[in-house]
């Protein structure tokens, strides 16, 4: 398996721009972790998805993110509209119920100018 | 509710003295408690569990109750443990990895 693949690794977009991160999970997995890293707040969880559900997305910090989960082998992180303030990486992990050992993507940098 | 703390940003050490990150929890119920690796922009890799009593690259860590914490140790740095090292807590009745901030470890020849 080649692991948690992520899309793209770098971005680079103008404020106001609709933003959109991929995240292919490990087959067979059957949790999905969106998180954020930035030197500030560290790694925060934005939203996570069980069974392509989602379950807990009390992270997302406003309206302008959104998450879906269409089938169990892929997820999107839309943002829209950018602001600066969203540049970061973003990190992709899924993880097989029962064994809570967490695999992360190689991340996304997103960078809004 | 969840949180993890991990006090210290950055440590600094000199390559062969002992390293102690510091991670403290609260959580009301059995948590699971991991180490989290992170070489230069790379992705997180996961270090070691509490459940497994294990030592991977000569770290170890001791889930404390009463203390509530999960300190990460090693006697003796390696440049090469440079890294940023997250401490993570899981719940029991969840799937969800809640992360501390964060410590940078920085090991001076």
């Amino acid at each position: 398996d080649a692991g948690v693949i992520q899309s793209p690794r770098h971005e680079v977009t103008e404020m106001g721009q609709e933003v959109t991160l991929r995240c292919k999970p490990i087959s067979g997995h059957d949790y999905l972790f969106w998180y954020r890293q930035t030197m500030m707040r560290g790694l925060e969880l934005l939203i996570y998805f069980n069974n392509n559900v989602p379950i807990d997305d009390s992270g997302m910090p406003e309206d302008r993110f959104s998450a879906k989960m269409p089938n169990a082998s892929f997820s999107t992180l839309k943002i829209q509209p950018s602001e600066p303030r969203d540049s970061a990486v973003y990190f992709c992990a899924s993880s097989l119920s029962g064994t809570k050992g967490y695999t992360f993507g190689s991340g996304t940098r997103l960078t809004v100018v | 509710a969840q949180r993890v703390t991990q006090p210290e940003k950055l440590l600094s050490v000199f390559k062969g003295a002992p390293v102690e990150l510091k991670c403290n929890y609260s959580y009301s119920g059995s948590p699971e408690l991991f180490w989290y690796v992170q070489y230069s922009r790379q992705r997180l890799q996961l270090l070691l569990r509490h459940i497994s009593r294990e030592s991977i690259k000569g770290f170890t860590a001791d889930l404390n109750k009463g203390e509530t914490s999960f300190h990460l140790k090693k006697p003796f740095a390696q440049e090469e443990d440079s890294a940023m090292y997250y401490c993570a807590l899981s719940g029991s009745n969840t799937g969800k990895l809640i992360f501390g901030q964060g410590t940078t470890l920085q090991v001076k020849p």
